[in-house]
């Protein structure tokens, strides 16, 4: 089974741009779809976005237009940039793989908080 | 797009089942066969217990089972066990490229 290793910044002031990264092991990135997911602390999921292996991507509409997903095979690492950042952008922060229209293995979770 | 609706929380005695409905749109849980559940402890990762509306991974117990009508998708758990007290989240694909996930129910064995 594959696992998945996340790593990144975990304080952030606004206006700054989160960066994680998440490493896959066991496995490849060829063939499966891989997703960001975050969750406020106490709340519910939300799906950030996905990328192939052939760097096509899918964004949430809601925070489209503040973030990057993107992968590299010869690293088989993936990346997540979200620009801009507020309060509100505070979560714990997953990186998965997808199987079909579900996701079937998560990273441990990054806890981002973002204070000034 | 809102988050899908779950019941805040629900709970019953072991053994006994609780259902835990996910209530979406036309444009996703009723459009779309592609309704997945997690189920997530206290500060661990969610896990996949059901995907493809009733379809189940490798491993996780048949007393979870999950069915879908309308716009409202249900997971339901049998032969409840202390063990399956935690937080349990629905998600569609709901089009346009996207997910949706639930809000999120609590299940207490009593």
């Amino acid at each position: 089974q594959v696992q998945l290793q996340q790593w990144g910044a975990g304080l952030l002031k606004p206006s700054e741009t989160l960066s994680l990264t998440c490493g896959v092991y066991g496995g490849s990135l060829s063939n499966h779809y891989w997703s960001w997911v975050r969750q406020p602390p106490g709340k519910g999921l939300e799906w950030i976005g996905e990328v192939n292996d052939r760097g096509h991507t899918k964004y949430n509409p809601s925070l489209k237009s503040r973030v990057t997903i993107s992968g590299d095979t010869s690293k088989n690492h993936l990346s997540l940039k979200l620009n801009s950042v507020t309060d509100a952008d505070t979560a714990v922060y997953y990186c998965a793989r997808n199987g079909g229209f579900s996701v079937a293995d998560w990273g441990q979770g990054t806890l981002v908080t973002v204070s000034s | 797009q809102s988050a899908l609706t779950q019941p805040r929380s629900v709970s019953g005695s072991p053994g006994q089942s609780v259902t835990i409905s996910c209530t979406g749109t036309s444009s996703d849980v009723g459009f779309y066969d592609y309704v997945s559940w997690y189920q997530q402890y206290p500060d661990k990762a969610p896990k996949l217990i059901v995907y493809d509306v009733s379809k189940r991974p490798s491993g996780v117990p048949d007393r979870f089972s999950g069915s879908k009508s309308g716009n409202t998708a249900s997971l339901i758990i049998s032969g409840l066990q202390a063990e399956d007290e935690a937080d349990y989240f629905c998600c569609s694909y709901a089009g346009g490229d996207y997910y949706l996930f639930g809000t999120g129910t609590i299940v207490t064995v009593l």
